[in-house]
């Protein structure tokens, strides 16, 4: 099963709202509301920020949000903050025998 | 709040067997339902979901791995293990072990990770 496709990297000024896509198939993402997000800092591990394509973990800022159309999921950030800037990957649910694949990952730089 | 923490070996050879533990803290590991992950992530690349081991007793491995990697889980200890055999130099990475709700299909709380190498 092939990587979600991402943006290598998307930048942005502080207060802006950047938006990263997340391009997978009709058996992955788009079968399933089943889209996650993770924020990875560099040497730390993967936190979730968005589950079921749109829903925060409690904790997790409003500032983040996502939606799905079709085979492309999306996670915007609004009011970016400095804190922001880590890498950004997207995952989704598939029955095939993988059943998770994850995205090709985002830098996201804060200007 | 449920803790996760890897250990093992930070170095294997090539043609060797991986292993890796992950003790959870914080909660039982058969308590309620929960799936335990393992997830990799070679350095400056992507993730990638190697397997998962539900408290039930069924597991679940990526295709791409199943026939080198068992997964398994010691209650006792509350621990659930990784073994990766014949390893060679592209399975050097860093290790995450993860936790997923039954009926959820992401993961809520990761360990920090482990790097292993492969090198002679």
């Amino acid at each position: 099963q092939s990587a979600l496709t991402q943006p290598a990297s998307v930048s942005g000024s502080p207060g802006q709202s950047i938006t990263i896509s997340c391009t997978g198939t009709s058996s992955v993402v788009g079968a399933y509301n089943y889209v996650s997000w993770y924020q990875q800092h560099p040497g730390k591990a993967p936190k979730l920020i968005i589950f079921d394509v749109s829903n925060r973990p409690p904790g997790v800022s409003y500032r983040f949000s996502g939606s799905k159309s079709g085979n492309t999921a999306s996670l915007t950030i609004s009011g970016l903050q400095a804190d922001d800037e880590a890498d950004y990957y997207c995952s989704a649910y598939t029955s095939s025998s993988t059943l998770y694949v994850f995205g090709t990952g985002t830098k996201v730089t804060v200007l | 709040q449920v803790q996760l923490q890897e250990s093992g070996p930070g170095l294997v050879k090539p043609s060797q067997t991986l292993s890796l533990t992950c003790t959870v803290s914080g909660g039982s590991i058969s308590g309620d339902i929960y799936y335990w992950s393992w997830i990799r992530q070679p350095a400056g690349k992507g993730l990638e979901w190697l397997g998962r081991f539900y408290t039930t007793g069924r597991t679940n491995y990526n295709p791409s791995l199943k026939s080198r990697l068992t997964i398994s889980v010691d209650t006792s200890k509350n621990q659930f293990s990784l073994k990766l055999s014949s390893v060679t130099a592209a399975d050097t990475a860093v290790y995450y072990c993860a936790r997923g709700d039954f009926g959820e299909e992401f993961f809520d709380f990761w360990g920090q990770g482990t790097l292993v190498t492969v090198s002679s």
